[in-house]
């Protein structure tokens, strides 16, 4: 059966730092990635999904990036952290039919 | 692009009550996802329901394709029930965008 891993659960960085979120996914084979972000506990804003190795789609201009440097692992990295990049963030994968989501990271910039 | 509206966004009931959600979605999206976020953050899958009806339990779920909504039934609800309710549509270019979210609240 298909997991999907997403690590860490939580995260405190201070402003100005790096960001490296990591997921990937087990049990299935070129399945489009998703990285969500949500904010103030509603809504889900989708930042970035890829439909295979190093095709990144970008929703909204941010200061995040995401890269996908295997089929099943799929990274959102950050050069430097701003306090408005504080959130709940999700990967999610989906293969023919339904998409489903890791656990998310609680990510606090302080 | 796709655009994916809930309604209420808000609901409170008292154990035991009915309810019916709903997610108005536009004509790009050809398939259709409930879900329901626990108190944790975690989103599970409730429903993959691209038209029809089905039933897990004491929720089950409806979608007019035709007439662009999907609606989600809970019946004799619990204070388990309680957290947010998104549904999110999928149209043929991968995207998956969710509606805003309905907050419910189950009290005892």
């Amino acid at each position: 059966s298909q997991t999907i891993h997403q690590w860490p659960a939580t995260l405190v960085q201070p402003v100005g730092s790096p960001l490296s979120l990591e997921c990937t996914v087990e049990g299935t084979s070129n399945p489009n990635l998703y990285w969500y972000r949500q904010a103030a506990g509603r809504g889900l804003q989708l930042l970035f999904y890829s439909v295979g190795i190093g095709q990144i789609s970008s929703e909204v201009p941010q200061n995040l990036s995401a890269s996908r440097p295997q089929d099943r692992q799929f990274i959102l990295s950050s050069k430097k952290l701003l306090l408005s990049d504080s959130g709940f963030y999700l990967c999610a994968w989906r293969g023919q039919i339904e998409a489903f989501f890791g656990q998310g990271t609680r990510l606090t910039v302080v | 692009g796709i655009q994916v509206e809930q309604s209420p966004p808000d609901l409170i009931l008292q154990e035991g009550a009915n309810s019916t959600l709903r997610c108005n979605f536009s004509d790009s999206v050809n398939n259709l996802q409930w879900f329901h976020q626990n108190p944790w953050g975690q989103l599970i899958n409730l429903f993959y329901i691209p038209s029809g009806t089905k039933q897990n339990g004491r929720l089950s779920a409806t979608t007019v394709a035709t007439e662009r909504y999907s609606l989600l039934y809970i019946s004799s609800s619990q204070t388990t029930d309680s957290g947010v309710y998104f549904c999110a549509g999928h149209n043929a270019g991968n995207m998956l965008t969710f509606g805003g979210g309905t907050r419910l609240m189950v009290k005892p």
